[in-house]
């Protein structure tokens, strides 16, 4: 079965940082880009990162650019979404998704088709 | 960064008719444009990719169309499991940004 599993999340303080996680199984990881998305409470989804199937590239939104670092561990199937810096407006829930993947040394995009079920994050003192 | 606007922000509507969304880019995006489709409490699920290319399992009621910056999701008759929130989607080689959904409401 394909899937992803998301861990980490908590309650952060202003300022703080957190680490999150995402293991995924089912599939050829390291033919996939990764992205992580978040929802704050009653609010729209949000892209936040990815990076490539090799974790040579990386792009993030503006709102975390200098804050948020996102890498990945092939060898164990699992993407970290460092995150610094928290401010309140980080609270969401934040999602890890299969974006691209690597075909014939093409970058194929068919949507984000995997999704888990998300971890919490709080920021707030 | 690539701003898509979507349209309306709430769309009432009863089982059995048909619902059109609407999604605007600010910019081409080609045709890098899905939708996903959300209920409350669960993950984002792919409907469409590639503007009008239905994913894995998703049925046929649901289709997309557009080109360039204008774009369509239809479902040509609701379903009780189609009320939800949909989302366009646009990636590009710096980003992805998603619209602010478009409610579907009973």
């Amino acid at each position: 079965e394909v899937q992803m599993v998301e861990s980490g999340g908590g309650l952060g303080q202003p300022g703080g940082s957190l680490r999150l996680s995402c293991v995924a199984s089912g599939f050829t990881f390291n033919s996939y880009w990764m992205h992580w998305v978040r929802q704050a409470p009653g609010k729209g989804l949000v892209w936040v990162s990815r990076i490539n199937s090799d974790g040579s590239s990386t792009n993030y939104a503006d709102s975390v650019k200098g804050r948020f670092t996102l890498s990945r561990d092939n060898a164990k199937n699992t993407v970290y979404l460092q995150m610094n810096s928290l401010r309140a407006e980080d609270t969401a829930l934040y999602y890890c998704a299969r974006g691209e993947f690597i075909w014939n040394r093409q970058v194929l995009y068919r949507g984000m088709d995997v999704w888990g079920q998300g971890t919490t994050v709080t920021v707030s003192s | 960064e690539i701003v898509l606007t979507q349209s309306p922000a709430t769309l009432s509507l009863s089982p059995g008719e048909g619902a059109t969304l609407s999604c605007r880019a600010s910019q081409s995006v080609d045709t890098y444009l899905a939708w996903y489709q959300q209920k409350p409490g669960q993950a984002p699920r792919l409907l469409i990719y590639d503007v009008s290319i239905r994913a894995t399992g998703i049925p046929a009621r649901f289709s997309g169309r557009g080109s360039g910056t204008d774009f369509t999701l239809t479902i040509s008759s609701l379903e009780p499991e189609d009320f939800a929130v949909y989302y366009c989607q646009q990636r590009s080689n710096v980003g992805v940004t998603f619209g602010p959904g478009t409610k579907v409401d009973i």
